[in-house]
């Protein structure tokens, strides 16, 4: 079945304990991208990866890294976070960008106490 | 840049009852134009997407929007909405030319009440 996948689905942390969101994709899509949903916020786009080693910042990059060493897989690392973090995460997938569906995981709610 | 604005945060509506839910957007060049929709405690999947040709578009699920190139809209419609249509349904673009990010509106609550 082709999907996205993310672990852990929920985590509960407290500040400054680093942590790695895993992200995997079966598609072969060479695009991948984080994003974050906050209530009244929408969506908003973290780091996206437009293949392998090339990634770039999104709207909202401070205070997470991305890497991209393959390209199934496309983990958010948080350094160090913090409650400001606390959020519903979401990784996503498509071929290409331009008119490709994007292709979106379950989600990941994270908890910085 | 690219900005999309969806003028409703939140829609009630009756089981049955037509639905519209608003999408307006603002971009320097031709983009495509999505709606996505998340449904309880679920990620994102595509509802449907204006690429070319015909200005309405439809989905399996008796959805349709249609793009307005002069008034800048992209609406989404249900003549007749369904209790399993409760969600969050997201408007979104992309230009057509480069590799630029979607951009997502804030999104809009729709729930159905029996």
């Amino acid at each position: 079945e082709a999907q996205v996948t993310q672990n852990p689905r929920y985590l509960i942390t407290v500040t400054g304990k680093k942590l790695t969101v895993t992200c995997s994709q079966n598609m072969n899509h060479e695009y991948m991208s984080w994003y974050r949903q906050d209530p009244g916020l929408g969506l908003r786009q973290i780091y996206y990866s437009m293949n392998v080693e090339v990634t770039d910042k999104g709207d909202v990059p401070e205070g997470y890294k991305v890497s991209r060493k393959e390209k199934r897989n496309f983990p958010l690392i948080l350094e160090s976070p913090s409650p400001n973090q606390t959020s519903l995460y979401f990784c996503a997938s498509q071929m290409r960008t331009g008119a490709d569906t994007q292709y979106f995981g379950p989600g990941t709610r994270l908890t910085v106490l | 840049a690219q900005s999309v604005t969806q003028l409703d945060s939140q829609v009630p509506v009756f089981e049955e009852a037509p639905v519209e839910l608003r999408c307006n957007y603002s971009s320097s060049v031709s983009v495509y134009l999505f709606w996505y929709v998340q449904y309880p405690n679920q990620g994102l999947q595509l509802l449907l997407k204006y690429l070319s040709g015909s200005t309405l578009v439809e989905s399996i699920n008796g959805f349709e929007a249609e793009f307005n190139k002069s008034q800048t809209s992209f609406h989404l419609r249900k003549p007749s909405v369904h209790i399993s249509d409760t969600a969050e349904y997201f408007c979104a673009v992309r230009p057509i030319s480069g590799n630029t990010p979607l951009v997502f509106g804030k999104g809009t609550r729709l729930s159905v009440i029996a």
